[in-house]
């Protein structure tokens, strides 16, 4: 079993805050990390891919970035909106086809 | 169509029951996955087929068999099931083109339950 680790388990905020979550995972035989966003009762949607040590990803008010050699990736929320309330997943890739998901972010934006 | 379609989307079935749980996607993708989730846990792999064949398990029971009989089609069979088996059962597909990584696109899951 793999130990992704993703802090904080969850967060309140108030609408209008900017926030950040970790993802921190062994970095040995990495391939490659995965963000995806859940809202109950719905299907994980993706939100970015990254391989490269460095790399920074962004769509909308929402970002990433990558440090593969120590093992970790950033996601940033600015200014947060109601509508991103949901459960934020990382899943680091080992091999072509072998995602470990952690237990993931709990997101709670009060209007 | 990015869509990845999981029935039934709940199923409460006894220990002694046989079922399956289906999953379908028509974005020509050639890798499935099967994960598991219980409450408040990450999702788990269970299994992963890569061109109808299946490529990975992780260690699942003998009580779970995975079916591909087509690329848009995946099965997962279900018999002789324990209470500790209900959970939320994923599927995912994704592309499948080597070195070259790609999200994995998943369905709502099946919410089972074993009584």
């Amino acid at each position: 079993i793999l130990n992704v680790e993703q802090s904080p388990q969850s967060l309140h905020v108030q609408e209008g805050d900017s926030t950040n979550f970790t993802c921190s995972f062994p970095s040995s035989n990495f391939y490659a990390l995965h963000w995806y966003r859940w809202e109950t009762a719905k299907s994980p949607e993706a939100l970015f891919v990254m391989t490269l040590n460095g790399d920074e990803k962004k769509k909308g008010r929402i970002s990433a970035t990558l440090n593969t050699k120590e093992g970790y990736s950033y996601l940033y929320i600015k200014g947060s909106q109601p509508e991103d309330s949901a459960t934020y997943l990382c899943a680091p890739q080992y091999n072509f086809n072998k995602f470990y998901f952690g237990s993931g972010t709990k997101l709670n934006v009060k209007p | 169509d990015t869509e990845v379609t999981q029935t039934p989307k709940h199923l409460v079935m006894g220990m002694t029951n046989k079922k399956s749980l289906k999953c379908e996607q028509h974005m020509g993708h050639r890798a499935m996955y099967w994960y598991k989730q219980k409450a408040k846990k990450p999702p788990e792999l269970m299994f992963v087929y890569s061109y109808e064949k299946l490529s990975i398990n992780e260690s699942v029971p003998s009580r779970f068999s995975p079916e591909c009989p087509n690329s848009s089609l995946l099965n997962l069979h279900l018999h002789a099931l324990q209470p500790e088996d209900s959970a939320l059962y994923l599927c995912a597909s994704s592309q499948d083109w080597g070195v070259v990584v790609t999200e994995a696109f998943f369905g709502q899951g099946t919410r089972l339950t074993v009584v």
